[in-house]
């Protein structure tokens, strides 16, 4: 049973590029988590997602970043017009249900920006 | 927002060596989790400590949870150099929705 998988794992973009980053959450999960985390810092939440729904998205910046999970396919966190800042490595989660237990994260993407 | 607080940020200790790691939390949560994280890699559950008085032990590692106190600790036991990596904790925010993650500890066991 394969994990959460995450791609790019790595990814260079220029300012004002787009990021698309990819994350197929565990087999049987419908609930998809992405947080991001900057140097030296800890995770930050960024948004919930189920299947074609986001139900928290309060850990999103209002502009530029968008995030979807379609019915099929892999959910999706893209990033526009990147700047210096948005480095970071952006993680996935999945869990099966809306979850208090543990929830699996992925191998993180790592987004640098020169 | 609620936050969670861990400390020290940045631990060195010998190998054999005892020590503990705290994680302090800003508001009521009955639900608390360590993870360790490897340098480049993604971030592994250790625990999940569901209620109050809540204590569970994995090999060098034992977690503990005070609700009340909104404290939790992860003792290392006789540690040893694979033991090294950044352990956090998160906190739920009694929603299922998201986790507050700590800053980390970076833990390096020196032979």
């Amino acid at each position: 049973n394969a994990g959460v998988m995450q791609n790019p794992r790595h990814l260079v973009r220029r300012r004002g590029q787009e990021a698309r980053l990819r994350c197929s959450p565990m087999k049987g999960h419908s609930h998809v988590y992405w947080y991001r985390q900057l140097p030296e810092e800890g995770l930050k939440f960024m948004v919930y997602l189920q299947k074609e729904n986001i139900i928290d998205e309060s850990g999103m910046p209002k502009e530029r970043f968008s995030a979807e999970f379609p019915k099929e396919g892999p959910s999706i966190l893209r990033i526009q017009q990147v700047v210096r800042g948005d480095s970071a490595a952006y993680f996935c989660a999945s869990s099966p249900r809306i979850s208090r237990d543990t929830i699996y994260f992925g191998e993180g993407s790592w987004l640098t920006v020169v | 927002e609620l936050k969670v607080e861990q400390n020290p940020l940045f631990l060195s200790m010998q190998e054999g060596k005892n020590y503990t790691i705290y994680c302090n939390y800003s508001t009521t949560s009955d639900r608390l989790y360590w993870y360790r994280q490897d340098p480049g890699k993604s971030l592994e559950s250790l625990f999940v400590l569901l209620s109050n008085g809540a204590v569970k032990q994995e090999g060098r590692l034992m977690a503990s949870l005070d609700t009340k106190a909104r404290l939790s600790t992860l003792h290392i036991t006789a540690a040893v150099h694979d033991l090294s990596a950044t352990y956090f904790c998160a906190v739920d925010a009694n929603t299922g929705n998201q986790f507050y993650f700590g800053t980390g500890t970076s833990l390096t066991v020196i032979p």
